[in-house]
């Protein structure tokens, strides 16, 4: 079954740091993934997606995060963090075939971006 | 503007109720989603549907029932039977259950059982 692992619940930077929030996967074929980002009681909103098409992929905000087969890794990076980066960041993988369509959320890393 | 309204954002039951969260999409998507989210927990899925008139349940879907008559709308009922179901409740819907199609979410339900 396909899984997906966030290393670090709570992440804590300083403003103008390097931001770094990690991901691994579980699957027996590459999967696609994505990365999203969730502000205090609202919805989800998705910060980039990996489709097979680059390694490394930019998104939303001056976020970036490259795919690593060998590592099974999907790192989600920003050089410099700013306050309003403050969130909570959620990796998922869809790794097709009879998983159509679904996803699957690794728990999620609450990143505080201090002064 | 095109998007996911969920409705009510905040509810409050009883034990023993059940209750209906909405929700409603404009995107002409496909398939819908319906998750649930707990501290430290993630996304579970609770049911999903690909197509209008059929849905599949997800991981934790005991307790919950939902219906999809209309490809706009994709009702879920949280029923008594669910043990624990004060939660944050989101749905989500996305062009076609493609694996490569994000998913585009909704603000939210946040359900307490009083």
């Amino acid at each position: 079954a396909q899984s997906v692992t966030q290393l670090g619940s709570h992440v804590s930077v300083s403003e103008g740091a390097l931001v770094l929030l990690r991901c691994n996967y579980s699957s027996s074929v590459p999967p696609y993934l994505f990365w999203y980002v969730q502000y205090p009681n609202q919805g989800l909103q998705l910060l980039l997606k990996y489709t097979s098409a680059a390694t490394l992929v930019k998104g939303i905000n001056g976020f970036e995060a490259e795919f690593k087969k060998s590592e099974t890794s999907f790192h989600l990076t920003k050089p410099s963090a700013h306050m309003s980066d403050a969130a909570e960041y959620f990796c998922a993988a869809n790794a097709g075939g009879t998983s159509y369509g679904k996803l699957t959320f690794g728990q999620g890393t609450i990143l505080t971006v201090h002064p | 503007d095109g998007g996911i309204t969920q409705s009510p954002k905040y509810l409050f039951r009883k034990e023993g109720q059940n209750v209906t969260l909405s929700c409603e999409q404009n995107l002409n998507h496909d398939a819908m989603y319906w998750y649930r989210q707990d501290p430290g927990q993630g996304l579970r899925l609770i049911y999903y549907s690909q197509i209008v008139n059929d849905f599949q349940k997800g991981d934790i879907a005991e307790g919950y029932s939902v219906s999809r008559e209309k490809k706009e709308s994709f009702p879920l009922t949280v029923t008594s039977a669910q043990k624990n179901p004060t939660a944050f409740y989101l749905c989500a819907s996305s062009n076609s259950g493609g694996i490569n199609n994000e998913q585009f979410f909704g603000p939210g339900t946040r359900l307490t059982v009083l």
